[in-house]
This record gives structure tokens, C-alpha cells and sequence, in this order.
């Protein structure tokens, strides 16, 4: 079965500043999906960044990248000019390739200071 | 709007109680989801649903009953609920996986169950 793990419960950054969240995973499979959704207190998961993972370039999303080391089993997320908006629980995700299960981490709680 | 919508957003219901969850998306998506999210604890899969057909049902015990009659709806009968099934039940819904699943799930923002 495939597993997801977020390392860090809690995170606080100054605005402006650059914040790395964490995700590892745990799969035999060579073809899936990740993703990193966001949670805020409005609680609707949005859906911030996807990866495919025979695709060995990072993605991006405006101020959002990632780390994805397959190897690894790393998938990072990187937030550039953090700002208040950005305060909220953060989340990573996996999807096997044809399934529809997306099987999610722990969660990480980011807060972006003033 | 957020394309799939949960009612209500709030819920109390004693342990004796029926109730019903709702969620509604109008994106065109054939699959829909039911997630339940409690403290501390990862998201956890409740049930699947694809082209109105039931093809997951992750052990969940049968106080919960899902209905799907049409794509675009789907409901959670709630009956004889425990305390500790108070949490955040989250709808989502997807592209079938056959044409797109990989895209990720476009979510509701839950109905936050409290059971007295």
C-alpha cells in the first residue's frame, strides 16, 4: 500500500520569506501522480501543484515549486514570497497511475507571520 | 464558487438521529468521493463512486450509507452515529479515472459533523 509522509506538523515564516514543506512517500509503482493541496480556514482542499512523475522537470506554479526526487521519494514544496494568504494547512498527495485512490499525508500547518 | 457543493456545513445530531449529507457538482466529472477528516489523523477514503456506481467502500462501517443516483449527486445517510465519528466529512469529485483522475479531485469545503 502506498503511504505518504509530511515530517513537519507545524511551520511559521515571516512574509516575504521562502518556506520548504516536506513530503515523502512509498510506493513500488513507477507511474503516479503527486500532488500538494491547501487547506485554509475556509477548509475547502484547493489544489495547488501537480507532478507526474515520469516527467523528470519540477513544477511550478507562480510562487510554488517542487523538489521532486524520484529516487528519493521526495516531493518538496517550495513557497517563494510567502504571504498571509498563504497560511494554511498544507497538504501531499499521491495517485497511482489509472487508480483513483489519492492518498494523502499527515498535513502540515503553515503559518505566515506579519 | 467552488464547483462542488456541501450541505450544510454544519452539523449536530444525537446518537439516535438520521441525517443526510449532501454534495452537488455541476463540472461535468463522473466520479465523486466521500472523505472523512478528523484531528490529527490523515484524510481518510470513505467511498468511490464512478459513473454513479459504488467501486470502493474502505471498510466503512454500515451507520454510513452512500447514495448516488446521478453524477452529479451524492449523499451520505448518517444513522446511529458514535461520538467519535464527529469530524470533517469532505465530498470531491474527479474526471473518471480512465480520462483524467490524474488531474487531482476538486473538493467541497465539508460539512463539519459533531455527534452528541
Amino acid at each position: 500500500a502506498q503511504t505518504v509522509t509530511q515530517s513537519q506538523p507545524e511551520m511559521s515564516v515571516q512574509e516575504a520569506e521562502t518556506v520548504t514543506l516536506s513530503c515523502t512517500y512509498d510506493t513500488s509503482e513507477s507511474n503516479y501522480y503527486l500532488f500538494w493541496y491547501k487547506q485554509p480556514p475556509s477548509r475547502q482542499m484547493i489544489l495547488v501543484i501537480r507532478q507526474e512523475a515520469y516527467k523528470q522537470q519540477n513544477a511550478t506554479e507562480n510562487r510554488f515549486s517542487v523538489n521532486f526526487q524520484k529516487a528519493a521519494k521526495s516531493f518538496s514544496l517550495k513557497i517563494s514570497d510567502s504571504q498571509l494568504g498563504d497560511t494554511a494547512m498544507y497538504f501531499c498527495a499521491f495517485m497511482n497511475r489509472g487508480a483513483q485512490k489519492l492518498v494523502f499525508g499527515q498535513g502540515t500547518r503553515l503559518t505566515i507571520n506579519p | 464558487e467552488t464547483g462542488v457543493t456541501q450541505t450544510p456545513r454544519h452539523l449536530v445530531m444525537g446518537m439516535t438521529n438520521k441525517k443526510s449529507l449532501k454534495c452537488e457538482q455541476h463540472l461535468g466529472h463522473n466520479a465523486m468521493y466521500w472523505y472523512k477528516q478528523s484531528a490529527k489523523k490523515p484524510l481518510e477514503l470513505m467511498f468511490v463512486y464512478n459513473f454513479k456506481e459504488q467501486t470502493e467502500n474502505n471498510s466503512v462501517p454500515s451507520r454510513f450509507s452512500p447514495e448516488c443516483p446521478n453524477s452529479s449527486h451524492l449523499f451520505l445517510h448518517l444513522h446511529t452515529l458514535q461520538p467519535e465519528d464527529s469530524a470533517l466529512y469532505l465530498c470531491a469529485s474527479s474526471q473518471d479515472f480512465n480520462s483524467g483522475a490524474g488531474y487531482g479531485y476538486t473538493f467541497g469545503s465539508g460539512t463539519r459533523l459533531t455527534v452528541v
